[in-house]
């Protein structure tokens, strides 16, 4: 049974860099989330598909930010011309739609910006 | 718009004994989820437990408990016979059942550790 996946697990990049995560979903899931977790805060939701479609973003989702699920299987988070204040852990989770779905999460990736 | 209060930032607890986790919650929606996640030190969120608003009885999962007061917004998490194993931070979310809410709004968490 495999669970969520994420890559890289770590990224240490310089202010103004682009920087791009992935995340594999459990592999009958058809919904994918976003959020971004900082020191000593609970996550936030960033944006989250349905299969292929983004249904809906967060305002925390800056113009440099962009996610993609092209197929409707992995999906790639993208922050270009990274700041500082970018620095957190991302997580993805997946899910099977209905009403009492469950979140299951994946390992997150930690970014640093310097 | 939903949100979830942990008013505990940190407990310590004596191995094997229960330990209660506070949550209590505000949203305008009649029907919705309530969830609790436990995340060690590695970073992964783990799912423990789920409660439906309109659940009669209250959710368990191994030594996992909720106790679920709909009247007083409240979900606390028990955890019976605590293991050392159980040190890390706790998340209380919540989940609105309508279309178009599918987002979990997390709290703040409560930093658990189990002392030998």
């Amino acid at each position: 049974d495999t669970g969520v996946s994420q890559d890289p697990r770590h990224k240490i990049t310089k202010r103004g860099q682009n920087v791009t995560f992935r995340c594999d979903p459990i592999s009958e899931h058809n919904r994918l989330y976003w959020y971004r977790q900082t020191l000593g805060q609970g996550p936030e939701f960033l944006t989250y598909f349905q299969n292929e479609a983004q249904l809906e973003k967060s305002r925390l989702l800056s113009d440099r930010f962009s996610a993609e699920r092209p197929k409707g299987s992995f999906s790639t988070l993208e922050i270009q011309r990274t700041e500082q204040g970018d620095s957190a852990m991302y997580l993805c989770a997946s899910s099977f739609a209905r009403v009492q779905e469950t979140q299951y999460f994946g390992p997150g990736t930690r970014l640093l910006v310097l | 718009a939903q949100k979830i209060t942990q008013t505990q930032p940190g407990m310590f607890v004596q191995e094997k004994e229960a330990v209660t986790l506070d949550c209590t919650y505000d949203t305008s929606d009649q029907s919705y989820g309530l969830f609790w996640y436990k995340q060690p030190s590695s970073g992964e969120m783990i799912f423990l437990i789920y409660q439906g608003s309109y659940d009669e009885q209250n959710a368990t999962e191994g030594r996992y408990s909720l106790n679920f007061q709909k009247a007083r917004k409240s979900a606390n998490l028990v955890i019976s016979a605590s293991q050392l194993g159980d040190s890390a931070m706790y998340f209380c979310a919540m989940r609105s059942h309508n279309f178009g809410n599918e987002k979990l709004t997390f709290g703040t968490g409560t930093r658990l550790t189990i002392i030998p």
